[in-house]
């Protein structure tokens, strides 16, 4: 049973536009939402990280937003560059104590010129 | 500088052979963990720990062993390698400090059980 489901499997944006990732939980236990870049021969890197008492949350060109009704988290990056090419992975987490990482399978993101 | 090693970084063995991948990280982190990444399944987690002696399992234990004896090393052991273990393995440490988490991943150890 998938915990963490992220969509699409892949995505191809633009230079310069909006590059938007999904992911969907089931466990309303969960309390912490990262999101890990990773580029080919490379381990994930943490990106950015969301916990539900915000909507939202922007670090530099990424914004995490967050609808805890809906259970639901996306990625937006802004300005979308060719070096933003990477796979993403969302996850989800119980708070800090409760250690076991869900992850979503990845969205592979390709920026053309 | 800041880092988490992992060693060997390649390894073929053969079904059976037990094996030791090594994971040792610099910057005093409490909670280390270990995941594998499959093609189509994204990374699972395999096991964490909290702190020196302290592990529980993830997602996907089964078939594999860890220990935590020191902060800073946090080995995965395969006593008796299958051919479905063979997958892209990686250790993580994390610190949390006030609302912000740090989180580092090792370079990654390529498993191939023959």
């Amino acid at each position: 049973q998938q915990q963490v489901k992220q969509s699409p499997q892949s995505l191809i944006v633009q230079k310069g536009g909006i590059s938007i990732i999904n992911c969907a939980y089931e466990n309303t236990a969960f309390d912490y939402f990262p999101w890990y870049q990773q580029f080919p021969g490379k381990g994930p890197a943490l990106l950015i990280a969301i916990r539900p008492d915000v909507s939202e949350k922007k670090e530099g060109r990424f914004t995490i937003s967050f609808n805890k009704s809906a259970k639901q988290f996306s990625l937006h990056i802004m300005d979308s560059q060719p070096g933003d090419s990477a796979t993403y992975f969302c996850a989800a987490r119980g708070d800090f104590g409760n250690e076991k990482l869900t992850f979503g399978t990845g969205t592979r993101l390709t920026i053309i010129p | 500088e800041a880092q988490v090693t992992q060693n060997p970084r390649y390894l073929i063995t053969v079904t059976g052979k037990k094996l030791t991948v090594t994971c040792s990280q610099n910057m005093n982190h409490e909670y280390m963990s270990w995941y594998r990444q499959d093609p189509g399944l994204g990374l699972r987690q395999i096991y964490y720990s909290m702190n020196v002696e302290v592990t529980d399992k993830g997602d996907v234990p089964e078939g594999y062993k860890v220990s935590r004896k020191e902060k800073r090393n946090f080995p995965l052991i395969l006593e008796s390698p299958s051919p479905n273990q063979t997958s892209l393995y990686f250790c993580a440490s994390s610190l949390v400090s006030g609302a912000r988490e740090t989180q580092y991943f090792g370079p990654g150890t390529r498993l191939l059980v023959l």
